[in-house]
């Protein structure tokens, strides 16, 4: 079965602190793992994608298929990262659906 | 290149009554999800549409379908609507050469 898990509904910190959003998942077989961003009002975005082992906006994302980890993390918040965020998942195996978690609210405080 | 557009943007309807709404995807991209938002549920995968022919559905009641076009554009119908089927719809295209799906705006329906 293939599922996303979000453990956080909100997480706050302070502009400049680090931040790290958790993702855990469970996938039977080769997934790609996405990072998408809905800031307010805005339509959802991709953010970052595994494969592309690039940094948006400061993020990067590391997948761990030992621990079935894709978290999101920044050394430093900023106040336009306020939105809220998802992690997502898709694999050939089951027709390249995208599978998402909960979401995390990011609220930066200055 | 102008991105995933959805039409209408705002919906009210009534228990009982169906809805069609419609999406087109960025130009050159042959594949068309839906997908549900709600705050309960979060977001839920409908179905894919490739070249006319769906690819892949979602657990959801026969009542939701869809349909694509030669031009790629989508549509996506609820028939005999419930206060449930109250959400965001999303709709988002691919490229068959990649995995990433780019969303549109979504229709937000109020079923009342």
């Amino acid at each position: 079965a293939q599922r996303v898990t979000q453990p956080e509904k909100l997480l706050s910190v302070f502009k400049g602190a680090p931040v790290e959003l958790k993702c855990n998942y469970s996938y039977s077989g080769s997934p790609e793992l996405f990072w998408y961003v809905q800031y307010s009002r805005q339509r959802l975005q991709l953010l970052l994608r595994h494969i592309s082992r690039e940094s948006i906006k400061g993020f990067t994302a590391d997948l761990n298929k030992g621990e079935t980890s894709f978290h999101l993390k920044k050394p430093f918040a900023q106040e336009e990262d306020s939105a809220m965020y998802y992690c997502a998942l898709s694999g050939r195996e089951y027709g390249n659906k995208l599978v998402f978690g909960a979401g995390t609210i990011l609220r930066v405080k200055s | 290149k102008a991105g995933v557009t959805q039409t209408p943007r705002y919906l009210i309807k009534t228990r009982g009554q169906q809805v069609t709404l419609s999406c087109s995807p960025i130009s050159g991209h042959r594949s068309v999800s839906w997908y549900q938002q709600t705050p309960g549920q979060g977001l839920q995968f409908l179905f894919e549409y490739f070249s006319e022919t769906q690819r892949n559905k979602g657990n959801f009641p026969g009542r939701f379908s869809g349909r694509q076009f030669s031009n790629s554009r989508s549509e996506m119908n609820v028939s005999t609507l419930e206060l449930g089927d109250s959400a965001l719809y999303l709709c988002a295209s691919r490229a068959m050469a990649d995995e990433t799906q780019y969303f549109g705006p979504g229709t937000r329906l109020l079923v009342l």
